[in-house]
C-alpha cells in the first residue's frame, strides 16, 4: 500500500526567507509524486510533479521540489517566500503500476504561513 | 475551458435525506474520482472510475454510490445522509495512461453539512 507523511502541520516563515515543506512517501514500486496547493475555500491546484530522472523538479509560482530516493522524500522548496504563498499544501503519491491506474494517496497537509 | 465543475457549492441535509453531488469535466479525461476532505486527515478517496461504465471503490466508500454513464459526468450519491458525512467533497479528473505521470485536476468542492 502507498502512503504519504507530512510531518509538520504548520510551517511559519518570514517573507523573503527560503521555505521547505517536508514530505516522505512509501510505495511498493516506483513513485509518481505530486504537490498541490489549496487556497481558502478553493479546490486543489497542481504545483508540480516528479518525472523520472529529474531529482530537482521546477513548478508553478517559483516552487521546486527535490526528490531523494534513498530518503524516500519529496520536499517542496522555494528560495524566497511571499505572503501570497500562505496556503495549505498537500503532497501526494501514486504507485507506478504495470497496468495503469491513477489512484492518488494524499498526505494530511501542511499549512504554510508567510509573515511580513 | 471550464475544467472540472462541481455543483452545488454548499448543501445542508437532514439526517436520512439523500442527494446527488454533480461533477462534470470537459477535458475528455478517462479517469475521474471523488475525495472527501476532513481536518487533519487530508483527502481520502471515496470512489473512482477509469472510464464510462467502470467504477470501483476507494478507501472510504460506505454510504456513497457512483455511476459513470458518460465520459464527462461522474455523480456521487449519498443514499441516507449521516452527520459523519459532513465534509468537503472534491471531484477530480485526469488522463489515464500507462507509464505516463498525469496530474489530476480538481473541482472547487462541495461543502456538505448533515444535521
Amino acid at each position: 500500500a502507498q502512503s504519504v507523511a507530512q510531518p509538520e502541520d504548520q510551517v511559519n516563515v518570514a517573507e523573503g526567507n527560503p521555505l521547505t515543506v517536508k514530505c516522505t512517501y512509501s510505495v511498493s514500486g516506483n513513485p509518481y509524486l505530486f504537490w498541490y496547493v489549496q487556497y481558502p475555500n478553493r479546490g486543489l491546484q497542481f504545483l508540480l510533479k516528479y518525472i523520472t530522472g529529474d531529482n530537482l523538479v521546477k513548478g508553478s509560482y517559483g516552487f521546486e521540489a527535490e526528490f531523494n530516493k534513498s530518503q524516500t522524500s519529496f520536499h517542496l522548496k522555494k528560495p524566497s517566500a511571499l505572503v501570497s504563498d500562505s496556503a495549505l499544501y498537500f503532497c501526494a503519491v501514486r504507485d507506478v503500476p504495470t497496468g495503469g491506474g491513477n489512484k492518488l494517496t494524499f498526505g494530511t497537509g501542511t499549512q504554510l504561513k508567510v509573515e511580513l | 475551458n471550464a475544467g472540472v465543475t462541481q455543483t452545488p457549492k454548499f448543501q445542508v441535509l437532514k439526517t436520512g435525506q439523500s442527494m446527488t453531488l454533480q461533477c462534470a469535466q470537459d477535458m475528455n479525461h478517462e479517469y475521474m474520482s471523488w475525495y472527501r476532505q476532513d481536518p487533519g486527515m487530508g483527502l481520502r478517496l471515496i470512489h473512482y472510475s477509469v472510464g464510462a461504465g467502470i467504477t470501483d471503490q476507494g478507501e472510504v466508500p460506505n454510504g456513497y454510490n457512483v455511476s459513470r454513464s458518460t465520459t464527462e459526468d461522474f455523480p456521487l450519491r449519498l443514499l441516507s445522509a449521516a452527520p459523519s458525512q459532513t465534509s468537503v467533497y472534491f471531484c477530480a479528473s485526469s488522463l489515464f495512461r500507462t507509464g505516463v505521470n498525469t496530474e489530476a485536476f480538481f473541482g472547487q468542492g462541495t461543502r456538505l453539512t448533515v444535521v
